[in-house]
């Protein structure tokens, strides 16, 4: 069965603490995406990444940054995490090309919370 | 700019009967995806149906179907014969043709009740 791993499926930091949230996918995808999901305002995309070595921002990537490294892992860091980052954060991979519009499979959350 | 629009917040419907998600969109794309994901408390989102903007046929997974109105827009989830693992909330996204970015609706909280 192939998968997304999402390392912590809950994680509680200190205000101003260098968070890393770990992705791994075992499907051998190209594409790999960080969103972050909170109440009344769906899924929004933090950052992505076509291929290792290459990121692009998303629609909310200010606080954030990104990595990766391995075609099969793909880390989204909270530089210096503040409380309005408490959330939800949800990884997803897909094909590329003519297959990603089969869609995303997406890892199960980690649910962060900063004090 | 591609946006998506789930007008309903929360939805309850009784076991065994059908009730019908909301979705509009905008684009001016005419290649495109439209999907239907559902996140069960369990947070794992999982693939409820896809529809290729291209086909006219509706799309249709067992008890669930979908009524895509191209020219207004429009992608509604039906599902039929609810069962109480349907409860769960549903995101409406878009995909254009050449992209692999989705573009995510609000969702709608949809519990079954027994």
């Amino acid at each position: 069965d192939v998968k997304v791993t999402q390392s912590s499926r809950y994680l509680v930091k200190r205000t101003g603490e260098k968070v890393f949230l770990e992705c791994v996918q075992d499907m051998d995808h190209e594409n790999m995406f960080w969103y972050r999901q909170d109440p009344g305002l769906g899924l929004r995309l933090i950052y992505f990444s076509y291929d290792v070595k290459m990121k692009e921002k998303g629609d909310i990537p200010e606080g954030y940054s990104v990595s990766r490294e391995k075609k099969e892992r793909f880390s989204l860091i909270l530089e210096s995490a503040s409380t309005n980052q408490t959330s939800m954060y949800l990884c997803a991979s897909s094909l590329s090309g003519g297959f990603a519009n089969y869609g995303y499979t997406f890892g199960s959350g980690t649910r962060l919370t900063v004090v | 700019a591609q946006t998506v629009t789930q007008s309903q917040p929360e939805m309850s419907v009784q076991e065994a009967e059908t009730v019908t998600l909301s979705c509009t969109y905008d684009t001016s794309e005419s290649n495109y995806y439209l999907f239907w994901y559902k996140q069960p408390p369990s947070r794992q989102m999982i693939l409820v149906i896809r529809q290729e903007a291209y086909k006219q046929q509706n799309a249709t997974e067992n008890r669930f179907s979908v009524n895509f109105q191209k020219a207004a827009k429009s992608f509604s989830l039906k599902i039929s014969d609810s069962q109480l693992g349907d409860t769960a909330m549903y995101f409406c996204a878009f995909m254009k043709g050449t992209g692999n970015q989705f573009y995510f609706g609000t969702g709608t909280s949809l519990t079954v009740i027994p």
